[in-house]
């Protein structure tokens, strides 16, 4: 099955500087990776998600970059600010799509520091 | 607006105790997931169900089962519960739209149980 690998565990930063981070997976069938952000005590939720036709998307400070070659892929946070601190989990589809469901990173927890 | 709901929120039970997590959701979503998440581990697939006649299992289903007793309500049973049973479990939607490119999975507040 499928297997993802997620780095680093934590992630300290600088108010305003950039977090990267970022994820390897085994199956090259997996086309869909989803990045949830999860806040304390909260559920997790999509900010962002790559498909495997595209090599990076952007949505305001965020980005995904795709190596499908490599097999990784990973979330860019610029000008990072306090409501950002979160612990935050890449996924991969265990089938084509994700129907069958994710297989999660064990996730990085960002903070940031005022 | 059209949500995903878990009860109970937080459930205390006794080692060998029979407990039932419920899921029930208004987006209208075909697809139900149940997870567990492990403080360090991520999240982990237990169960997911297309549809009430179609039932799958997911990483660890060992010691779980689960009814769809409609298309907008997917139930988790532990039937023993045990205390490495302990865990936050969230429930899942997704839609089904687009199974060739990705669809996004919503899910539930989650319900925090703990065996004793």
């Amino acid at each position: 099955g499928e297997n993802v690998e997620q780095h680093p565990s934590t992630l300290s930063v600088q108010e305003g500087d950039s977090a990267v981070i970022k994820c390897t997976y085994s199956d090259s069938a997996s086309n869909y990776f989803p990045w949830y952000k999860q806040e304390l005590g909260k559920r997790p939720q999509l900010i962002i998600d790559i498909r495997s036709n595209v090599g990076e998307k952007k949505d305001q400070r965020i980005a995904v970059t795709l190596n499908k070659t490599a097999k990784h892929f990973s979330l860019h946070i610029t000008e990072t600010q306090p409501e950002d601190s979160a612990v935050y989990f890449c996924a991969a589809s265990i089938t084509g799509g994700g129907a069958d469901g994710l297989t999660f990173g064990k996730g990085t927890h960002l903070i940031i520091q005022p | 607006d059209a949500d995903v709901t878990q009860t109970p929120r937080n459930r205390i039970t006794k080692t060998g105790k029979r407990i039932m997590l419920e899921c029930s959701q208004t987006k209208g979503h075909d697809r139900m997931y149940w997870y567990r998440q492990d403080p360090g581990l991520g999240l982990r697939l237990i169960y997911y169900s297309f549809d009430v006649k179609d039932i799958n299992k997911g990483e660890i289903s060992d010691g779980y089962s689960v009814s769809r007793q409609a298309q907008a309500k997917f139930s988790l049973s532990l039937e023993s519960a045990i205390p490495n049973q302990t865990a936050l479990y969230f429930c899942a939607t997704s839609d089904g739209f687009d199974d060739r490119e990705g669809n996004e999975q919503f899910f539930g507040p989650g319900t925090r149980l703990t065996v004793l």
